[in-house]
């Protein structure tokens, strides 16, 4: 069954310093996101990606926080200077549909922790 | 104003016993979906639904049933005759119709389900 896989599944990292995200989104699908969850609290939305362009951003996601499709399969998120507050799980999602209501596909989560 | 809420912080039930999770949402749209993701203690999300806001049909499947009430704006879940693997953070979802080009997704604060056998 096609899935969504990221790496690292935990990165441990000193404050200030730059964090990659990786994410194999499913071979097929159009739509790609970025959500996290602080420890025990809900998830939140940062990012949506279609045709090689941001296409909704939410507040959380400022001028740290940037977005690549680097190739035809992976979808990165950055982190320029982690913060302490940036430690969370971090789950991306795909999806095939076009328009909103699609079904997503998270992948199982890159756990940050900022020191 | 929260647009998704679950009011339910922690339910904690004995096997075989039904027990309802509670998802109340906010939204000006008329065209909106709304779902149920669940998230085991191994930290995946794991979709179980997705209704639109036109199908105010209940559905059921297998040992799980959701009903869709849009007079009271509420997207409830029922696990009939829980098991233990059924313990996980239950999350009720809303996406609105504003963002054409994907879908962003608002999650409740979730539901901690703990079933004890």
């Amino acid at each position: 069954e096609p899935e969504v896989t990221q790496t690292p599944s935990h990165q441990v990292t000193q404050m200030g310093q730059e964090v990659i995200l990786r994410c194999v989104p499913i071979s097929n699908h159009l739509y790609f996101y970025w959500y996290r969850q602080i420890l025990g609290q809900k998830v939140e939305f940062l990012v949506s990606f279609y045709n090689n362009e941001i296409s909704e951003k939410s507040e959380i996601f400022d001028d740290q926080f940037s977005v690549e499709r680097p190739d035809g399969s992976n979808f990165t998120l950055k982190i320029r200077s982690t913060k302490l507050e940036d430690s969370a799980m971090y789950f991306c999602a795909s999806s095939d549909r076009t328009g909103f209501g699609g079904e997503l596909f998270f992948g199982e989560g890159s756990r940050l922790t900022v020191l | 104003a929260q647009k998704v809420t679950q009011a339910q912080t922690e339910i904690s039930v004995v096997e075989k016993e039904d027990v309802t999770l509670d998802c109340v949402y906010e939204t000006r749209d008329t065209t909106y979906y709304l779902f149920w993701y669940k998230q085991p203690p191994s930290g995946e999300l794991v979709f179980l639904i997705r209704r639109n806001s036109f199908d105010e049909q209940n559905e059921i499947s297998g040992r799980y049933s959701w009903n869709f009430q849009k007079s009271t704006s509420s997207f409830n879940f029922t696990i009939t005759a829980s098991q233990v693997v059924d313990s996980a953070v239950y999350f009720c979802a809303l996406s609105e119709v504003a963002n054409q080009a994907g879908t962003a997704l608002i999650f409740g604060k979730g539901t901690t389900l703990s079933v004890s056998s």
